[in-house]
């Protein structure tokens, strides 16, 4: 089984400043972990996926996000917030490797909000 | 290329109709994933392909719905009967199957909604 858990509904954070979006995941097994952000009435967007190696992954329009195995963690981070990246992000992980079983399973979704 | 393509972008029905919703997935792409989204219950896997094939269909809610993938481009969606509980976001999404871990590219959506 696989699960994804985003414990925050919400996150505020005014422009300039760093921001974080928690995310946590429950596999049987190596996981392959990926974040999307959805924009409104559009569909999701890849951002960037963890697969093995250096722990802190490099994505599009400046985010990270960071692997952490003893606490099950791939929190998203950037630097300095945007006001345009006020969006839907959605965690989502699958068992690795690969098991037949390409299906990702995705987290409830954390809205950021980016006060300018 | 042009993405993800889904057809309608919004469908507007009358409960008890049939509604038949479409996705042409990036060419070359391989696997393909109907989701749906909404308030309630977030974005839930229905069921996925690979090579034209349905691998998972235990999303799919009950019998009402059924897809089909009669070739590498095109995909369906089909609900019969509709039910207002049906109303929701009905994504597609397409990636590569193979040797690698390939993300998925999500098209725009088709917004269903059931009176």
């Amino acid at each position: 089984a696989q699960s994804v858990a985003q414990p925050e509904d919400q996150v505020n954070v005014a422009e300039g400043n760093p921001l974080t979006v928690k995310c946590t995941y429950s596999v049987s097994g190596n996981p392959y972990l990926f974040w999307y952000v959805q924009y409104p009435n559009r569909g999701l967007q890849f951002l960037l996926k963890y697969i093995t190696g250096d722990n802190l992954v490099k994505g599009s329009y400046g985010f990270e996000a960071e692997f952490n195995k003893s606490q099950t963690s791939f929190h998203l981070k950037k630097p300095s917030a945007l006001v345009s990246d006020s969006a839907l992000y959605f965690c989502a992980v699958r068992v690795g490797p690969d098991t037949g079983r390409r299906a990702l399973t995705f987290g409830s979704g954390t809205r950021l909000q980016v006060q300018p | 290329d042009a993405g993800v393509i889904q057809s309608p972008r919004h469908e507007v029905t009358e409960m008890g109709q049939e509604v038949t919703l479409r996705c042409k997935p990036i060419s070359g792409h391989n696997s393909l994933f109907w989701y749906r989204q909404t308030m309630m219950r977030g974005l839930e896997l229905l069921i996925y392909f690979n090579n034209n094939v349905p691998i998972d269909d235990s999303g799919m809610p009950e019998d009402r719905f059924s897809a089909k993938m009669p070739n590498a481009s095109f995909s369906t969606l089909k609900i019969q009967p509709s039910e207002p509980r049906d109303s929701a976001v009905y994504f597609c999404a397409s990636s590569l199957y193979g040797e690698g871990v390939y993300e998925q590219y999500f098209g725009p959506g088709t917004r269903l909604t059931v009176t």
